[in-house]
């Protein structure tokens, strides 16, 4: 079965660059969300779209931007980026029609900023 | 106050023996949804279990099930006949709303369990 993709897998940035998060969520899913797991840390809600519009936002700093496409696949985009970004970033996908809303997971990207 | 606190940051369990993994919650919202997840090392999250505010029997998976106990608000996870392959971080979650609402994580157990 299809699953949540991610791209990259890995990513290493500088200080103060820009990087691009790409999400493609499980075909027939319409709603997105994106999620920060700092080392040895829980997962924190970042964003999350619905029918490409944005549906809730939660600790995501000015700095990052993300939008929907009309594909429905998803980028988050982050400026300026500081050391405290390195992180794994989730995405995940649910439709309404699935169980529950259930939310699967993607295999994440993992950021390093030095 | 946070809204999903597992209080056992690690555990060890040795292989075949079950394992109870606490997970408390707070909401004042009549409609929501908890969720186990594991995570290995590797650093995938992985569906485990749901259990919605409304069902009335314990949510079962093979060898997961979670121990519901609504009124004191706990979701405990178990896992019968543990195997190597269980050693993992272990995250339960929680959905507020019957939308498509975002997930609000515990700080995880990390489980090893011992040959």
């Amino acid at each position: 079965a299809a699953g949540v993709i991610q791209s990259p897998r890995h990513l290493i940035k500088e200080k103060r660059e820009t990087a691009t998060l790409k999400c493609y969520p499980i075909p027939r899913h319409d709603t997105v969300y994106w999620y920060q797991q700092g080392p040895g840390q829980d997962p924190q809600f970042l964003i999350s779209f619905y029918e490409k519009m944005q549906s809730d936002k939660g600790s995501i700093p000015d700095r990052f931007s993300a939008q929907q496409f009309s594909d429905y696949h998803s980028e988050l985009n982050m400026s300026s980026l500081e050391l405290g970004d390195s992180a794994l970033y989730f995405c995940a996908s649910s439709a309404g029609t699935v169980k529950d809303n259930e939310q699967f997971f993607g295999p994440g990207t993992r950021l390093t900023v030095l | 106050a946070q809204k999903i606190t597992q209080t056992q940051p690690g555990m060890f369990v040795q292989e075949k023996e079950a394992v109870t993994l606490d997970c408390t919650y707070d909401t004042s919202d009549p409609s929501y949804g908890l969720f186990w997840y594991k995570q290995p090392s590797s650093g995938e999250m992985i569906f485990l279990i749901y259990q919605g505010s409304y069902d009335q029997q314990n949510a079962t998976e093979g060898r997961y099930s979670l121990n519901f106990q609504k009124a004191r608000k706990s979701a405990n996870l178990v896992i019968s006949a543990s195997q190597l392959g269980d050693s993992a971080m272990y995250f339960c979650a929680m959905r507020e709303g019957i939308g498509n609402e975002k997930l609000t994580f515990g700080t995880g157990t990390r489980l090893t369990i011992i040959p």
